[in-house]
């Protein structure tokens, strides 16, 4: 699996959009990018995924550049409750291998 | 669909005791995941199970841990003579199967080891 690189912190105002960076420079063509978010002891919780198109659903949006080598999750008016950690983890779809492997993550921080 | 459901929420044990977690996935999804996540970390992999079958274990998953999930539907956790390092948060997460890495999780029992 393609490794991820993230800021380990951000910091957001409240009703500001948040944008969470990921690299992935080395993530193969049948790759998918997905997120995952992380409340306080609470297990992770699925946002969104996308291979090469923007995505967008009611929780959020993906931005995917177009040579895939990185991406943006963007959370259009961030809450107190989005504080959390954001997890970009890239994977091939398939029925071989089902772990997802999460790296650190970023600890998003919204401030009033 | 009333989410994954995990048990107990905490559990505090002395060192050498054996404890046993559970899982109850959502009821559709045939595939069941145990993770391991320490305090700051992402969460690790530990093992898989499609059904009844397990399928991977990752090489965190020691002999002192065992796995199962006997009728392909709820799954427990053993740790045998646990030890201070056990101490983590263990997670359940079950999916569809079809290939989809969209994982629902579970809220994860607490281990405390003392």
């Amino acid at each position: 699996d393609a490794k991820t690189t993230q800021p380990p912190s951000m910091d957001c105002a409240e009703g500001r959009a948040a944008n969470l960076p990921c690299n992935h420079s080395t993530i193969s063509g049948n790759e998918y990018v997905y997120w995952y978010r992380q409340i306080h002891s609470q297990g992770p919780q699925y946002i969104i995924h996308g291979l090469k198109n923007n995505e967008t659903n009611e929780m959020a949006s993906l931005i995917i550049t177009e040579d895939r080598k990185s991406s943006t999750l963007i959370l259009p008016h961030a809450t107190l409750r989005d504080t959390a950690v954001f997890y970009c983890i890239v994977r091939v779809n398939n029925n071989a291998g089902n772990m997802l492997t999460f790296g650190g993550g970023t600890r998003l921080m919204v401030k009033p | 669909d009333t989410g994954v459901s995990q048990d107990p929420r905490h559990k505090i044990t002395k060192r050498g005791q054996n404890v046993t977690f559970r899982c109850d996935p959502i009821s559709e999804h045939n595939r069941l995941y145990w993770y391991r996540q320490t305090l700051g970390q992402g969460p690790e992999f530990l093992t898989y199970f499609q059904n009844e079958a397990q399928l991977e274990k990752s090489r965190l998953l020691s002999d002192r841990f065992s796995a199962e999930r006997p009728k392909g539907s709820f799954s427990t956790l053993e740790i045998q003579r646990t030890e201070q390092g056990d101490s983590a948060m263990y997670l359940c997460a079950s999916s569809a199967g079809t290939g989809t890495r969209k994982l629902f999780f579970g809220s994860g029992t607490q281990l405390s080891v003392l």
